[in-house]
């Protein structure tokens, strides 16, 4: 299995300030055949279901305000919202799609306003 | 636009079986992969399988002895069977459309319903 994890599980930002959420794999999720990176960001409000941000790592999906990006490559990702807006207060959770027998998601980081 | 909506019991009794029906509309479900994940109260998401629409399946190995997913792509359908249910299994149950591209994939979920809480109790 590719175990997921996320760091901090929690931080507070103030408002137009960067927020950075890391998000790491037990093994590479970079597929050598295509130079991709299996692996996906999601936001999570409360009450509502999570919406896709990102995927292959870097790739912002449509309608998603350019502020929030994706890095990182092989085992080490990095979720960054460049100025935080009150909008944003929510729960990311990465996904890896590496291994399709097994579909695994990060433990979730919370954002809040500081 | 894909839409997905839950429908179910919402209160099972334990060693009962959950079954849940996923209606896609907005698009034919006679395309690509769907799936079933979870969301246990206060914690995380638990990806539950999917299934294509031709019928073939993948179940996380941690639930697979208790799970079945199948589709009516008459109905534009799926659903998620799960038995001899515990209060472990108490939680949100959303469906999703899994992305993929003709021959490769299934990838990520672009796609979610609205999802449908489950509670296992007597």
């Amino acid at each position: 299995d590719i175990v997921m994890t996320q760091s901090p599980d929690s931080l507070a930002v103030s408002l137009g300030e960067r927020a950075t959420i890391n998000c790491k794999s037990s093994q590479s999720v970079l597929y050598s055949s295509n130079n991709k990176n299996y692996l996906a960001w999601y936001q999570q409000k409360p009450g509502q279901p999570p919406k896709l941000l990102i995927y292959w790592a870097s790739t912002r999906e449509s309608g998603v305000p350019d502020r929030f990006s994706g890095s990182g490559s092989g085992t080490d990702f990095t979720l960054t919202i460049s100025s935080l807006q009150a909008e944003d207060v929510a729960v990311y959770y990465c996904q890896q799609y590496y291994s399709t027998l097994l579909f695994t998601f990060g433990p979730g980081t919370k954002v809040d306003i500081k | 636009q894909v839409q997905l909506q839950e429908s179910g019991p919402g209160l099972v009794k334990p060693s009962e079986t959950l079954s849940l029906t996923c209606t896609v509309s907005g698009g034919s479900i006679s395309s690509y992969y769907w799936s079933w994940i979870r969301q246990p109260p206060g914690k995380g998401l638990e990806w539950i399988g999917y299934i294509y629409y031709s019928g073939s399946t993948n179940y996380n190995p941690s639930l697979k002895s208790r799970v079945t997913i199948s589709v009516d792509t008459s109905k534009n359908q799926f659903s998620l069977k799960l038995s001899s249910v515990t209060a472990a299994d108490t939680a949100v149950y959303y469906c999703a459309h899994t992305f993929a591209v003709w021959g490769s994939g299934p990838y990520y979920f672009d796609y979610w319903g609205q999802g449908t809480l489950v509670t296992v109790s007597s």
